[in-house]
């Protein structure tokens, strides 16, 4: 079946450090890749998104590329504020109507 | 404002008593679904709908039923709560489309229920 693996947290870092969150995922036929960011107390919102190979999703100066050959989609940010302290998710979707298969998640805490 | 909405926001309830989380969207999305949320297992869908009258079982179906019987409103219903369904559950919705990995769900804000 299909799934996703992220790295387990929390992950503490300080303002202005580099945040790198390992996502990995097995999927049939070719997924559409996705991370979601949960801010406290709220609903999840769309980060970004990539979907085909060597497709790079990129917003609010997060990035991610979609590599098919190591069948990952790392996240990272070159300089994390406070702001940036959440819950981030790395899902797939298979079909055409988006059903989401998530990671675990992973909690990023950025201290001053 | 476009948004996902759903009450109640807590719930605290005894096992055995029948409750209902309401959904609601104003975007005119056709597909709605809902989510658990479970510590180490991040979000599982229990039911999704890709329009009115039109629902079907996600991974976790189990405990569960909802109805659409308006396109805005997607309730789900726990007939006999009992404590594994404690849990925080959202709502999301999506336009309908056949498009590679379909288009954004917009989720609601969260029902975190607690079933002693």
């Amino acid at each position: 079946g299909n799934s996703v693996t992220q790295m387990e947290g929390p992950v503490t870092l300080s303002e202005e450090a580099f945040l790198t969150i390992n996502c990995t995922y097995t999927a049939t036929g070719y997924p559409s890749l996705f991370w979601y960011v949960q801010y406290p107390g709220e609903g999840l919102q769309l980060l970004l998104k990539a979907t085909k190979a060597d497709d790079k999703g990129s917003n609010k100066g997060f990035e991610a590329t979609y590599r098919k050959e190591t069948t990952s989609f790392h996240l990272e940010k070159g300089s994390v504020q406070v702001s940036d302290s959440a819950v981030y998710f790395c899902a797939l979707s298979v079909d055409s109507w988006g059903k989401l298969q998530f990671g675990a998640g992973t909690q990023v805490v950025v201290t001053p | 404002e476009a948004q996902v909405t759903q009450n109640p926001r807590y719930l605290i309830t005894v096992t055995g008593k029948k409750l209902t989380v309401t959904c609601s969207q104003n975007m005119n999305h056709e597909y709605m679904s809902w989510y658990r949320q479970d510590p180490g297992l991040g979000l599982r869908q229990i039911y999704y709908s890709m329009n009115v009258e039109v629902t079907d079982k996600g991974d976790v179906p189990e405990g569960y039923k909802v109805s659409r019987k308006e396109k805005r409103n997607f309730p789900l219903i726990l007939e006999s709560p009992s404590p594994n369904q404690t849990s925080l559950y959202f709502c999301a919705s999506s336009l309908k489309g056949l498009r590679q990995g379909g288009y954004e769900q917009y989720f609601g804000p969260g029902t975190r229920l607690t079933v002693t």
